[in-house]
């Protein structure tokens, strides 16, 4: 098992430009989580998906917009990115039996807007 | 907003020394979890415990929650230098639906 899978591992992207990060889990659970991580503020929501078809705002979600294409998969869009943006992406899932199970973490997104 | 605080932000210890982390958060939870990170890798979840829990083990981790002070510890005996990284509480509120993060404690652990 891959467990949860991110890509681009790294990316630059100029202020304006838009890009989609890419994320699958292959542990069959329900629910899947975007996070960012920022020089001391720990890990903050930007998006979740509670189940197949249904996504939630977390609390940063402006400048982001989500699909949770099946299952598997929950992606992660930048529109117009910003300086603002630049960060480390975390995808996470969980939950096979209920929400408040643990959360199994991808390796990450590395991304600069210039 | 955050709501787990860990305190320190930063530890330095040596191999074999015991390194204690505490949390401490605001509302209500229905559970605690704590999770680490090593430099530039996703988080791995370490363990959790249950709001009507008071201590649980996980080999060398202890993690004690004290919901009438609202904070938990984690401690980790006779550390090694692979538990150089950084430790986060993290808190599910009780009637809410998402698991919130504390800013992490930087643990170094040398020879």
């Amino acid at each position: 098992n891959a467990g949860v899978t991110q890509t681009p591992k790294f990316q630059v992207l100029k202020t304006g430009q838009s890009m989609t990060l890419q994320c699958a889990q292959d542990m069959n659970h329900n629910s899947m989580y975007w996070y960012r991580q920022d020089p001391g503020m720990g890990l903050r929501l930007i998006y979740y998906s509670a189940s197949e078809g249904t996504t939630d705002k977390g609390e940063v979600p402006n400048g982001y917009n989500v699909s949770r294409l099946n299952k598997r998969e929950f992606s992660l869009r930048l529109e117009s990115a910003a300086p603002s943006q630049t960060s480390v992406y975390f995808c996470a899932s969980s939950g096979t039996s209920g929400r408040f199970d643990e959360q199994f973490f991808g390796p990450g997104t590395r991304l600069t807007v210039l | 907003s955050q709501q787990g605080e860990e305190d320190p932000q930063a530890l330095s210890i040596q191999e074999g020394e015991n390194a204690t982390m505490n949390c401490s958060y605001k509302t209500s939870i229905n559970n605690l979890q704590w999770y680490r990170q090593n430099s530039g890798r996703g988080l791995v979840h370490l363990i959790l415990i249950r709001s009507n829990e008071r201590e649980k083990h996980s080999g060398r981790l202890r993690v004690t929650l004290d919901t009438s002070k609202k904070s938990s510890s984690l401690l980790i005996t006779a550390s090694r230098a692979a538990d150089t990284a950084s430790y986060f509480c993290a808190t599910f509120p009780g009637g809410g639906n998402k698991l919130t993060f504390g800013t992490g404690t930087q643990l170094k652990v040398e020879l």
